[in-house]
């Protein structure tokens, strides 16, 4: 597997607390992706970024925001969680000089 | 945006036999699919890609096959094993930009 950690592995919170979720990288690439996995809707991706402090949407972005101010993290945040929220999260990395993905052993969120 | 459609969602065949999903989608500029293989309680991993200048590659027991034209590409496992049993995904994108995955087909083969 590919450099990359994600913490926390398991977390649960209450509704209206905020959540930060991080992903490490030791392989120094540059495109770093945030997805969310349930049941009947495979892998969607929620951000991404394409170098330090470059980020865009992805197609379920409503209630999260990230951030990457060094090469080897990538954070997402959910501002307020809700139960909607809860999922496995997935972080993933690229490294530019192809286009496959390599994927973190995923974060378990459980939203009361 | 891009859509993706995955079929079957389940598919179960017996050991020695082949496989088959199939996946369409809708933007003609997507030029990277890759699939992916995940066990349960594990992370989705690579098992093979294809850009859109290639029709077929093939690895070992693994093809992919891609129809421009048509929109759809297909993955086909000859000789099935056991350890082939997974959820598969196929996805599409341009390059680095917002991927985009089918639903997942559940394998399962039988000894």
């Amino acid at each position: 597997d590919a450099g990359i950690t994600q913490s926390p592995r398991h977390k649960v919170t209450e509704t209206g607390t905020p959540v930060t979720l991080r992903c490490h990288q030791t392989e120094n690439h540059r495109y770093m992706y945030w997805y969310r996995q349930d049941p009947g809707h495979g892998l969607r991706l929620i951000h991404y970024s394409y170098g330090v402090k470059d980020t865009d949407k992805g197609e379920v972005s409503d209630g999260y925001s990230v951030s990457r101010s060094k090469t080897e993290d990538f954070l997402l945040t959910l501002e307020s969680a809700t139960s909607s929220q809860t999922s496995v999260y997935f972080c993933a990395i690229s490294p530019g000089t192809g286009y496959e993905q390599y994927f973190g052993p995923g974060t378990r969120l459980t939203v009361t | 945006g891009e859509n993706v459609e995955q079929h079957p969602s389940t598919l179960s065949v017996q050991e020695g036999d082949s496989a088959v999903i199939k996946c369409t989608y809708s933007d003609s500029a997507s030029n990277y699919f890759p699939w992916y293989k995940q066990e349960l309680g594990k992370r989705p991993q690579l098992i093979i890609d294809i850009r859109s200048n290639v029709g077929e590659k093939k690895d070992q027991r693994i093809a992919v096959t891609l129809n421009k034209t048509a929109k759809h590409f297909s993955l086909h496992i000859t000789e099935t094993q056991p350890e082939d049993s997974a959820v598969y995904f196929c996805a599409a994108s341009r390059g680095y930009q917002k991927v985009t995955f089918g639903i997942g087909t559940k394998l399962q083969v039988i000894p």
